[in-house]
């Protein structure tokens, strides 16, 4: 599955480090999302884009910055990262926001990422 | 609040028939997903189903709703090795500010064994 790629697929960072996640859906979406996925934890919302406009937001601490620079692109910009931050961030897109009835969200394959 | 529940692991025998169980917490929720999580791999979705059918069966798959008890199932017939990885039930929000968002299960693993 090509539709939502995601790069880099592992990332170790120190905890003073800054990186970028990115994520790319080639399947003329309008609506992205970011999830985390922790160990033995439901998968969390994190971001939803819609139309390049942030859309929701869950109390996701400030160290996490998204961008939507256009309805294809999403990036997850990282910085001061804490352990516990490690986890497998997964992108999603979906056709609109909200979904429509019968629609669903797309997945990207995840980027690893593991804070030292 | 909204919540799903699955059990985190199951273990099967290559041949048999795979259960596995969900319960969800959003009475008005509408549309209920399987997805699938190979190791390395993003969700992929399976199946999902209206929350006005008890039964939707897709080739291998059968998913049965009983929206009575809020309990969802997805039995995989015939599990072969391929089908090892972890399955993920969500809900579809209905109503309210987070209305058209999923909310995940933590997932069951399944193990198949030759």
């Amino acid at each position: 599955e090509t539709g939502v790629t995601q790069t880099p697929r592992h990332l170790v960072m120190g905890m003073t480090n800054k990186k970028s996640l990115k994520c790319e859906q080639h399947l003329g979406h309008n609506a992205m999302y970011w999830y985390k996925q922790s160990a033995k934890k439901p998968l969390e919302l994190m971001f939803v884009y819609s139309l390049e406009e942030r859309v929701e937001n869950n109390s996701v601490p400030s160290r996490f910055s998204p961008e939507c620079p256009n309805s294809s692109h999403l990036f997850l910009h990282l910085h001061t990262l804490q352990p516990e931050d490690s986890a497998l961030y997964l992108c999603a897109s979906s056709q609109d926001w909200p979904a429509g009835r019968q629609e669903t969200q797309y997945f990207g394959p995840g980027t690893r990422l593991l804070v030292l | 609040g909204e919540d799903v529940e699955q059990s985190l692991f199951l273990s099967v025998r290559e041949g048999d028939s795979s259960v596995i169980n969900c319960t969800y917490t959003d009475s008005s929720s509408t549309y209920l997903y399987w997805y699938k999580q190979e190791p390395g791999a993003g969700l992929q979705l399976l199946t999902y189903i209206f929350s006005n059918m008890d039964m939707k069966q897709d080739q291998r798959l059968t998913v049965l709703l009983n929206k009575k008890d809020k309990h969802l199932s997805l039995r995989i017939a015939d599990t072969q090795t391929g089908d090892s990885a972890i399955y993920f039930c969500a809900e579809r929000i209905r109503y309210g500010g987070s209305q058209g968002n999923l909310i995940f299960g933590k997932g069951t693993k399944l193990s198949v064994k030759p």
